[in-house]
């Protein structure tokens, strides 16, 4: 099983801001990595998909890099909406599809 | 636009068995895979379980293997999880997710609201 580590664990950022968050994978995933959104008390939604391709409707100022096992998702200015968890998930050797802790971003 | 409605959470003893549901809309149901995904609460998430588009191959992490049971009615537009044997630990959020490929499986996921479960005596 692929094991997904995200951090910081938590990363405090002003509105406006540019957030780095970063994910590393176990073994290689190659470029078969999502990230997500998720609010309190709603389902995570779908942000990025195969490393660096944005899902329908979601902004510009969010971009993910990476293959391998390296992995960051940018979001380069942030607003209020953007604050909440982020989940990296992998999907390049599975079953099982396996998600990182996540990274709480909060507001400075 | 893609609907999951989930249901048929509740709580229940350790030992018992639930049913969860989860009513499709806004797409071809039948030409997607479709998942369950959980998260304990204020914990990770954590996939469940796999059913392909025409329910021909079903895949279980380990944790719910022998227990759990995905399953499909595409003349309905419905996705199943019957749980058996439930444990304390698999109380959780139960999220249904609609693979984003069509006749295929990505892996990558679109989510329903979800639905609790917690196991409890």
């Amino acid at each position: 099983e692929i094991v997904m580590t995200q951090s910081p664990a938590t990363l405090s950022v002003s509105p406006g801001e540019r957030a780095t968050l970063s994910c590393r994978a176990s073994q290689s995933v190659s470029s078969n990595l999502a990230w997500y959104q998720q609010k309190p008390g709603q389902a995570p939604r779908l942000l990025i998909y195969d490393a660096s391709t944005r899902a329908t409707d979601i902004p510009a100022r969010f971009s993910g890099s990476g293959s391998g096992t390296e992995f960051t998702l940018t979001i380069s200015s942030l607003q209020s909406e953007d604050f909440a968890v982020y989940y990296c998930q992998q999907s390049n050797n599975w079953p099982p599809l396996t998600f990182g802790g996540g990274t709480k971003v909060e507001i400075k | 636009q893609v609907q999951l409605v989930e249901s048929g959470g509740g709580v229940v003893q350790p030992g018992r068995p639930l049913r969860l549901s989860c009513a499709a809309s806004g797409f071809t149901f039948n030409t997607y895979a479709m998942h369950w995904v959980r998260q304990a609460p204020g914990k990770g998430l954590e996939w469940v379980a796999l059913i392909w588009y025409d329910g021909s191959s079903v895949y279980y992490a380990d944790s719910v293997k022998g227990r759990f049971t995905i399953s499909r009615d595409n003349s309905k537009n419905m996705l199943y999880l019957q749980m058996n044997s439930l444990r304390a630990e698999d109380t959780a959020v139960y999220y249904c997710a609609r693979d984003e490929k069509y006749y295929g499986s990505s892996g990558y996921l679109d989510w329903g609201q979800g639905t609790l479960v917690t196991v409890s005596s």
